[in-house]
């Protein structure tokens, strides 16, 4: 089965440090990686997302850096948050669209105030 | 959260009861998805549906059932098969566009379904 392995399971990171979560994935039929933030008792809502043709993305402290061949995308946070303090998920859509969407298992991310 | 609806919030369930989640959307997606998610476990997929009256299973489908009879509807219900259900629910719902930006799955606030 596909799988999208992301790390570290949980992060805990200074105030106005740098949040970096990695996810690998196995295969090359993706062609969507998008990141989900998701706050206790809430559900995930989409944070920023890539597409394979391109190796960076940024919008305000966020960044998504993609490395094509070795299979790797990772978010970067930059001056990490009080308010960041979440979990995060790494997807992979599927190019074939009747194949279902690749979920990383998540980063509990706590940033000390 | 993305015009989805979940009821209710809590739910607790007495072992051997069905129970019935329930998920609205208004975003005209044709597409509507249940998870579970348990802790360090990410989202695990139930079942789904890409139009009314079909749906597909998912991963973990044993010990539940969907219906789609609406295109804004999609319940699920944890039936007394299900041994574990303890868990968190999260429906979504996404476009069925042939651009990929536009098949982004949007989802609901969740159920936290609890048994006694």
């Amino acid at each position: 089965q596909q799988q999208v392995k992301q790390s570290p399971q949980s992060l805990i990171v200074q105030k106005g440090g740098i949040s970096i979560i990695n996810c690998a994935y196995e295969n090359t039929a993706f062609d969507y990686f998008p990141w989900y933030q998701q706050f206790p008792g809430k559900g995930p809502a989409l944070l920023i997302a890539i597409r394979p043709d391109v190796s960076e993305k940024k919008e305000g402290r966020f960044t998504i850096s993609f490395n094509k061949s070795a299979k790797q995308f990772s978010l970067h946070i930059m001056d990490s948050q009080p308010g960041d303090s979440a979990t995060y998920f790494c997807a992979a859509y599927p190019m074939n669209r009747d194949d279902k969407i690749i979920f990383g298992k998540g980063t509990r991310l706590h940033i000390l105030p | 959260d993305g015009g989805i609806t979940q009821s209710p919030k809590y739910l607790f369930r007495k072992e051997g009861q069905n129970v019935t989640l329930s998920c609205e959307q208004n975003l005209n997606h044709d597409a509507m998805y249940w998870y579970r998610q348990d802790p360090g476990q990410g989202l695990r997929l139930i079942y789904y549906s890409q139009i009314v009256n079909d749906f597909q299973k998912g991963d973990i489908a044993e010990g539940y059932s969907v219906s789609r009879e609406k295109k804004e509807s999609f319940p699920l219900t944890v039936t007394s098969a299900q041994k574990n259900p303890t868990a968190f629910y999260l429906c979504a719902s996404s476009s069925l566009g042939t651009t990929r930006s536009y098949n982004e799955q949007f989802f609901g606030p969740g159920t936290r379904l609890t048994v006694l």
